[in-house]
């Protein structure tokens, strides 16, 4: 079966302050991960993904993230944070369909407010 | 033009009537997906296109149907209303596998 956990609903941290968002996932092949971002009002936007290649990977916004297979993880870090980080973030895992295309697997997300 | 368009944004329907949903790209991505999503929920998958292939998931495989009459364009059909359906429903689309996908602003629905 394939799943994304993100196990934070809401993360609340000052402005200047290192932000770093979980994400787990499960999958029993090699994993396509992504993080997409969604302000208030707006879709949601691409930040970045992890394909193959290095663990860590770089993206819009100045966000990035790291893979790290042992535990299954792709967190999401920033540094600093800005009060415009505020947002909902949600992780998500390309899974196969048998050749007919791939579908995109999302986790409830998490809910960043950053204070000024 | 890098968007996704949904028609309409919001949409009241009764319950047991029929809900037609419509999205648009044009960007010529060959797959193009309906998620639902309700509040502190993770968007769920509802079914997909790749090209022409329409793929479903099981759970909801009797309770949403599409249509793709060309590459721009894909639908999402309720042919029931619940209570249940109310939810914003996001559509997608992407070029091919592993890249960017690209969302719509979604639409409300609220069945009442």
């Amino acid at each position: 079966a394939q799943s994304v956990d993100q196990p934070d609903a809401h993360v609340t941290l000052y402005e200047g302050a290192s932000l770093e968002l979980r994400c787990s996932y499960s999958y029993s092949a090699a994993p396509y991960l992504f993080w997409y971002v969604q302000y208030p009002g707006q879709s949601l936007q691409f930040l970045l993904k992890y394909i193959t290649g290095d663990a860590v990977v770089k993206g819009t916004k100045g966000f990035e993230a790291e893979f790290r297979k042992s535990n299954s993880s792709f967190n999401l870090k920033k540094s600093p944070a800005h009060w415009s980080d505020s947002a909902k973030y949600f992780c998500a895992l390309e899974g196969g369909y048998g050749g007919s295309g791939n579908k995109l697997i999302f986790g409830t997300g998490t809910l960043l407010s950053v204070k000024p | 033009d890098t968007t996704v368009k949904q028609n309409p944004r919001y949409k009241l329907a009764r319950v047991g009537k029929p809900v037609n949903l419509i999205c648009s790209q044009t960007m010529n991505h060959d797959t193009m997906y309906w998620y639902q999503k309700k509040p502190n929920q993770a968007p769920k998958l509802l079914l997909f296109y790749y090209d022409k292939i329409l793929n479903r998931e099981a759970d909801t495989f009797e309770k949403f149907q599409s249509s793709r009459p060309n590459n721009s364009f894909c639908s999402l059909y309720i042919g029931s209303a619940g209570l249940e359906y109310s939810a914003m429903y996001l559509c997608a689309s992407r070029r091919q596998t592993n890249t960017e996908v690209f969302f719509g602003k979604g639409t409300r629905l609220t069945v009442v």
